[in-house]
């Protein structure tokens, strides 16, 4: 199975502040990279796809990008609305599989 | 709008079998593959299978084989999935996807939370 190796675990950050999380594949899975940000009691939400696409609805401050097997998700000014936890998915082979997650709070 | 309707959470006994339903509305349901995620407590996700409603062809995590069985009605355009043998590492929420291009999920259900207990 592809292993993601999501960094950091948590992440404490200000508002406004610049904040990048990034998840490590254990081999190639070219843009098959989506990024998904879910709020305490509530389903995940589709922020990036294809590593660097961004979803509809989603605000602009959010971004992915791709480095070799790299690949991160930036905020560009943190808000409020962002506090959650955040998760990397591969779809390149199955079973597809999850960073473990990063935790983001409010300074 | 697109939406997907989970059914009610369960509490159900050790050994038992439990069988949830995810109804699609707002896009054509046979154009999508469906998937269903795991989230253990306070833990991250683990995808379980895909089935792709046109066809009925399914893929499974390897895991959940044997665990998990993936079924659609394409009259009523719903998906389920039914867990058998049911342990206390089943109690989760589970939640139905759509999947679109470059396989992300862009529609999530509003998840069953699945408790196994006597």
């Amino acid at each position: 199975d592809i292993q993601m190796t999501q960094s950091p675990a948590s992440l404490s950050a200000s508002l406004e502040e610049i904040v990048t999380i990034t998840c490590q594949a254990s081999q190639d899975i070219g843009n098959w990279l989506s990024w998904y940000q879910q709020k305490p009691g509530k389903s995940p939400q589709l922020l990036i796809y294809g590593a660097t696409s961004l979803a509809d609805g989603v605000p602009s401050r959010f971004s992915g990008s791709r480095s070799g097997t790299q690949y991160s998700l930036k905020i560009s000014r943190l808000q409020v609305e962002d506090i959650g936890i955040y998760y990397c998915l591969q779809a390149y082979s199955a079973p597809y599989t999850f960073g473990a997650g990063t935790k983001l709070e409010l300074k | 709008q697109v939406k997907l309707l989970q059914s009610g959470a369960a509490l159900v006994k050790p050994g038992a079998s439990v069988k949830m339903s995810c109804k699609a509305s707002g896009y054509t349901f046979t154009d999508y593959w469906v998937s269903w995620v795991k989230q253990s407590h306070g833990k991250s996700l683990e995808w379980i299978g895909e089935i792709y409603p046109n066809s009925g062809a399914t893929n499974f995590n390897e895991k959940f084989k044997g665990k998990a069985t993936l079924t659609v009605d394409k009259s009523t355009s719903t998906a389920y999935m039914e867990l058998s043998r049911l342990t206390s590492e089943d109690s989760a929420i589970y939640y139905c996807t759509r999947i679109i291009r470059g396989r992300a999920f862009d529609y999530w259900g509003q998840g069953v939370m699945v408790t196994v207990s006597s």
